[in-house]
């Protein structure tokens, strides 16, 4: 397995700009997260999907963030419009249940430049 | 918040030297993990450790759970330059099933050759 890819791998866009974020999980992990990587912040939770469905959508900064996981094989992570401090890295996840715990595999990550 | 708290938050050690970190959380777990990030990367899974286990070792790692003090430390022994990385400690919330992990802001370690 290529494990989870994410892209692109760097961005860089305008103030102002819609901005598109991908995720291909790993073939037969059930649950996607996304995270957002900063100094200040450290590593925060956006979202996660069990089984496609968003079960907690509780730290999406604002409704300039969206997230969709239409299959088990692709989520997208949406900024429109996006503000120079959205910049950070955003990591997607994915897990399955297999043993009770929950291990992530994180992809490379998408660093995302707002100016 | 349940976030977990790394100390320290750098630590600079010799290569052939242990380095251990520290995790401290706020509420009841199911399991604790670590992880390792290199620069520029993204984070890789090192360990997990259950509510009702001690201690757990893999190759160097050593991690011990302390379930009364809400606390873990992870000790890598004999460093070299290659673990020059940051190490997060991972706490799961709930206590079953595909529930997200908070993260600790991480230790930065520096292995000098």
């Amino acid at each position: 397995d290529a494990g989870v890819i994410q892209s692109p791998r760097h961005e860089v866009t305008e103030m102002g700009q819609e901005v598109t974020l991908r995720c291909k999980p790993i073939s037969g992990h059930n649950s996607l997260f996304w995270y957002r990587q900063t100094m200040m912040r450290g590593l925060e939770l956006l979202i996660y999907f069990n089984n496609n469905v968003p079960i907690d959508d509780s730290g999406m900064p604002e409704d300039r963030f969206s997230a969709k996981m239409p299959n088990a094989s692709f989520s997208t992570l949406k900024i429109q419009p996006s503000e120079p401090r959205d910049s950070a890295v955003y990591f997607c996840a994915s897990s399955s249940t297999g043993g009770g715990a929950n291990v992530l595999t994180f992809g490379a990550g998408s660093r995302l430049t707002v100016l | 918040s349940q976030q977990g708290e790394e100390d320290p938050q750098a630590l600079s050690i010799q290569e052939g030297e242990n380095a251990t970190m520290n995790c401290s959380y706020k509420t009841s777990i199911n399991n604790l993990q670590w992880y390792r990030q290199n620069s520029g990367r993204g984070l890789v899974h090192l360990i997990l450790i259950r509510s009702n286990e001690r201690e757990k070792h893999s190759g160097r790692l050593r991690v011990t759970l302390d379930t009364s003090k809400k606390s873990s430390s992870l000790l890598i022994t004999a460093s070299r330059a290659a673990d020059t990385a940051s190490y997060f400690c991972a706490t799961a919330y709930y206590l079953s099933g595909n529930t997200p992990l908070v993260f600790g802001k991480g230790t930065r370690l520096s292995v000098i050759a």
